[in-house]
């Protein structure tokens, strides 16, 4: 069974750029989750779907981050302008039913310069 | 808030016993993780506690004490591949699965 994946596995652009990150969840895994690191600091949650629905996206730093799950399989996060403070690792997760473990993919090295 | 404390960094030698401490404040209570995170890779399940006590799984076991809002993960005979980061995450309660991330503790493993 293919795990969680992630492209790219790392981005560098320059600040007021837009990425896109694209993240495929384990195949049947209808939840799926959004996470950041930065540098020196602990994983933060960004936002969680159900299928396509945004359950909780408490998260979400501010309105220069959109999350899409069209059709429920595979989501993006796309920054829109990046700015020097959204460098860090974006984690994508599933899981099979809530409550239970999330599975996380590699990651996306984001560098904002 | 929310808040989860673990020590930043800790050292022990190939073959001995090393325990990882966890602990917690957290808006309610719907279980802890730890998960083992290899630098550049993703993080990976180790286990799950919602209940008291202890969850033994080979050469790893994890402990829980929710009155004390205190965990430890328990890495018994080990080996140098147990060069990692240790997250302890706890998903809290009010309906919503986010999980709430400590620091991580890096552990390194020497000869």
């Amino acid at each position: 069974e293919a795990g969680v994946t992630q492209f790219p596995s790392h981005s560098v652009i320059e600040k007021g750029q837009t990425v896109t990150l694209r993240c495929d969840p384990i195949s049947g895994h209808d939840n799926l989750y959004w996470y950041r690191r930065v540098m020196g600091k602990e994983i933060k949650f960004l936002l969680h779907f159900v299928k396509e629905s945004k359950q909780d996206e408490s998260g979400m730093p501010n309105n220069r981050f959109l999350a899409e799950r069209t059709g429920g399989t595979y989501s993006t996060l796309k920054v829109q302008p990046a700015e020097l403070e959204d460098s860090g690792v974006y984690f994508c997760a599933s899981s099979q039913t809530q409550g239970h473990e999330q599975y996380f993919g590699p990651g996306t090295r984001l560098t904002v310069t | 808030g929310q808040n989860i404390d673990q020590p930043t960094e800790m050292t022990a030698t190939e073959g001995a016993i090393v325990q990882i401490n966890c602990t917690y404040q957290t808006s309610g209570f719907n279980g802890l993780f730890w998960y083992q995170q290899h630098a550049g890779e993703a993080p990976t399940f180790l286990s799950y506690n919602v209940l008291d006590g202890l969850e033994e799984k080979g050469r790893f076991s994890s402990f829980l004490s929710r009155s004390k809002g205190y965990s430890y993960l328990l890495l018994k005979e080990l080996q140098m591949k147990d060069s990692a980061s240790y997250l302890c995450a706890v998903l809290p309660s009010g309906g919503y699965n986010k999980l709430i991330f400590g620091a991580g503790t890096r552990l390194a493993v020497h000869p």
